[in-house]
C-alpha cells in the first residue's frame, strides 16, 4: 500500500514549456486535490475532483488544467510554464470529502522551478 | 485579515519543555479543525484533529476555542524529534469546499 503517489518529484522548465504531473492512490479514494505550496502563503488549492471524470477549480486555478480519467489518478497540466508558477506542487486524496473531519492524505510533493 | 493565521515563528525550545501554538481562523462559521505537521521538504501529515471538548494524544494537546475563534497545539516534554513546521488546518463546511490551511509555525527543539 503505497498511499499517495507523485511523479516526477523534480522538474526544471524554460518559461513555455508544458508538463503533465501525476498524482495517484491506491486507497480507492474518492476525492483527490492539487495544492501548491509557497513561502510564507500556505497550501492553496489548484483543482480538485469529487469522482473518476469530474473535476471543479479551487482558489488558484488559473495556468493549469486537470483531469481524472481513472479513479486512482489525477493529472495536473501546466500549458504554458511562467516562473509564477515554480512552487511544490502537493497531492492529496480523502475518503468522501463529504464528512466535515475527513482527513487528507498527501504525496511526497513535486518541486518545481521554471526559468 | 487571513482566514487562518498562525504565528510563523521560528519556536526554539530546549527539549523537555512545553510549548504551544494558537491558530485563529476569521470565519465563526467553521466546523472543524485539525493540526497538520510537516517536516522540512516532507508533505503535511495529520496530527490530530481539535474537538469542542478537546482532546488529547500522548504529549499532545489540541483545544478549540469557539468563543475567541482559535484552536491551540500543546506539546508537553518536547523531543528533537518534534521539530518540524505545524499546520493549522479549518474547515468552514462539510468536505473539501472551503479547507484553508494556515501558514504553519516553526519548532525547533534545541538538545
Amino acid at each position: 500500500n503505497a498511499g499517495v503517489t507523485q511523479t516526477p518529484k523534480f522538474r526544471v522548465l524554460k518559461t513555455g514549456q508544458s508538463m503533465t504531473l501525476l498524482c495517484a492512490q491506491d486507497m480507492n479514494h474518492e476525492y483527490m486535490y492539487w495544492y501548491r505550496q509557497d513561502p510564507g502563503m500556505g497550501l492553496r488549492l489548484i483543482h480538485y475532483s469529487v469522482g473518476e471524470g469530474t473535476t471543479a477549480k479551487g482558489e488558484v486555478p488559473d495556468g493549469y488544467n486537470v483531469s481524472r480519467l481513472k479513479k486512482q489518478n489525477f493529472l495536473l497540466g501546466l500549458e504554458s510554464a511562467a516562473p509564477s508558477q515554480t512552487s511544490v506542487y502537493f497531492c492529496a486524496s480523502s475518503p468522501a470529502g463529504r464528512s466535515s473531519t475527513d482527513t487528507q492524505y498527501f504525496g511526497p510533493g513535486t518541486r518545481l522551478t521554471v526559468l | 485579515r487571513k482566514e487562518v493565521e498562525q504565528d510563523p515563528g521560528p519556536f526554539n525550545v530546549p527539549e523537555g519543555a512545553t510549548v504551544a501554538f494558537n491558530c485563529t481562523y476569521s470565519n465563526s462559521a467553521s466546523q472543524s479543525f485539525f493540526w497538520y505537521r510537516q517536516d522540512c521538504r516532507k508533505e503535511p501529515k495529520l496530527l490530530m484533529s481539535v474537538y469542542s471538548s478537546g482532546n488529547e494524544d500522548g504529549r499532545f494537546t489540541a483545544q478549540l476555542n469557539r468563543a475567541s475563534q482559535y484552536i491551540s497545539l500543546l506539546i508537553r516534554d518536547s523531543k528533537l524529534s518534534d521539530s518540524a513546521t505545524y499546520l493549522c488546518v479549518v474547515n468552514m463546511a462539510g468536505g473539501y469546499q472551503k479547507v484553508t490551511f494556515g501558514t504553519g509555525t516553526k519548532l525547533q527543539v534545541i538538545p
